[in-house]
């Protein structure tokens, strides 16, 4: 079992509606969660992180843990085409390494 | 403020020889990861330093593979000899002492034939 697993899409959604990414990760000791955005041929570029006291929304951004079920979940609400990017969740112990999911491709059609 | 830096951008070479990456990190961050990208894959943690030291190097093959940190600020990664299964691009982050956010430069695409 991976650590960190994401679909890998892609997941194509229409301009203006909501998308939905999900990750599950199997270390429970995991304490912080990350998103990054990585766009063809860039570095990956963090979006936002949360603890796992709660979840957080920024702008159309909100990320949200499901602490039970391991299932970090990233929600963007009025996608753009501009959105469109790989998304790569990511895991991580107080003090340990990020891990790193193998990402989801985002594809929002005009 | 400048971000992270990393040279070279690209790097074409044929199996079995040598290879080196050099980064730079943002001003005043203590850590500096190196992670390696396979191509439909996540970043992969290769060494963690801690100022000079390397505190997390468990994923780096170190048959072939070597890192240093002098000073504590810019890094080199090497291969040496490269094989065609190290194609990929190389990324280094920067982020301070036990901060949660890391920073990625560019990255380095290593094409091995």
């Amino acid at each position: 079992q991976k650590e960190v697993e994401q679909n890998s899409g892609p997941l194509s959604v229409p301009e203006g509606a909501i998308a939905s990414l999900n990750c599950t990760y199997s270390d429970r000791g995991s304490q912080s969660f990350f998103w990054y955005r990585q766009y063809s041929g860039k570095s990956p570029e963090l979006i936002m992180f949360i603890y796992s006291n709660g979840d957080k929304e920024d702008g159309r951004f909100t990320a949200q843990l499901n602490k039970a079920s391991q299932y970090v979940s990233l929600l963007i609400r009025d996608s753009q085409p501009s959105d469109s990017a790989t998304y790569l969740c990511a895991v991580k112990r107080r003090y340990g390494k990020l891990t790193f999911g193998q990402g989801t491709i985002l594809t929002v059609h005009p | 403020e400048a971000g992270v830096v990393q040279s070279p951008r690209y790097k074409i070479i044929e199996k079995k020889q040598p290879v080196a990456f050099w980064c730079n990190p943002i001003s005043g961050h203590n850590t500096l990861y190196w992670y390696r990208q396979n191509l439909g894959q996540g970043p992969e943690l290769l060494i963690r330093y801690e100022n000079e030291e390397a505190v997390d190097d468990s994923q780096l093959p170190k048959d072939r593979f070597s890192a240093e940190r002098l000073k504590g600020v810019d890094s080199t990664l090497k291969i040496q000899p490269a094989e065609l299964g190290d194609s990929a691009v190389y990324l280094c982050a920067s982020s301070s002492f036990r901060a949660y956010e890391q920073y990625f430069g560019p990255g380095t695409r290593l094409t091995v034939t």
